[in-house]
């Protein structure tokens, strides 16, 4: 079974500051990870995600995260928040099956960018 | 780009009246799939079908729940008698080879009241 904690549901910064969005993962079989945003009004969209083939990943709109099997974790960061990051963010993770994957999803965070 | 889209964007109904969600998922998907929220709750997987069969359910997927792709377009989800606690936001996605990789594309969700 997979399971997916995110630490903090609200999380506030300034504009031009660092956002760091953790989330840490149980999974009994080898872990591949995703981090969706979602805008007002929207519906989840793709930041990046983790599949093997690098621990660090880079997403689109200047996000990046980390998978690091030693601390079960796959935080997400940007160096310079602006304004348009404001949004909830979800981490999730998906089970190694053959077929027809399922998603687990964590608790969101909610970013609120302040000018 | 090709989007998920869902209809309608909200429904009100009364408890023990069947509802019909609707979803179009992008057109060369082979997978697909729905996730509720609850107000304050994480993101759940319902279920997920492939070539016109549910490939796997989650525990809150009872009798009461239903899936249907009824033509090459459409993917249905069908709540036979909703209860209070049906009220959601329903997300619809779909996915291309149901790969633990693949990226699961979301529309933007039925928000479902039952009074």
């Amino acid at each position: 079974a997979q399971s997916v904690t995110q630490l903090g549901s609200h999380v506030s910064v300034s504009e031009g500051a660092l956002v760091l969005l953790r989330c840490n993962y149980s999974s009994s079989v080898p872990p591949y990870l995703f981090w969706y945003v979602q805008y007002p009004n929207q519906g989840l969209q793709l930041l990046l995600k983790y599949t093997s083939a690098a621990t660090l990943v880079k997403g689109i709109n200047g996000f990046e995260a980390e998978f690091k099997k030693s601390e079960t974790s796959f935080h997400l960061t940007k160096p310079s928040a602006h304004m348009s990051d404001a949004a909830e963010y979800f981490c999730a993770v998906s089970a190694s099956k053959a077929a027809g994957n399922k998603l687990t999803f964590g608790g969101g965070t909610r970013v609120l960018v302040k000018p | 780009e090709p989007e998920v889209t869902q209809t309608p964007s909200h429904q009100v109904t009364q408890m023990g009246q069947e509802v019909i969600l609707r979803c179009v998922p992008i057109s060369n998907h082979l997978y697909f799939y729905w996730y509720r929220q609850i107000l304050g709750q994480k993101v759940e997987f319902l279920v997920s079908f492939y070539n016109n069969e549910i490939s796997e359910k989650s525990e809150i997927f009872d009798d009461q729940f239903s899936v249907e792709r009824p033509d090459g377009s459409n993917f249905t989800l069908k709540i036979r008698s909703t209860k209070l606690e049906d009220s959601a936001m329903y997300f619809c996605a779909s996915g291309g080879q149901g790969a633990p990789t693949d990226t699961q594309y979301f529309g933007p969700g039925t928000r479902l009241t039952v009074l």
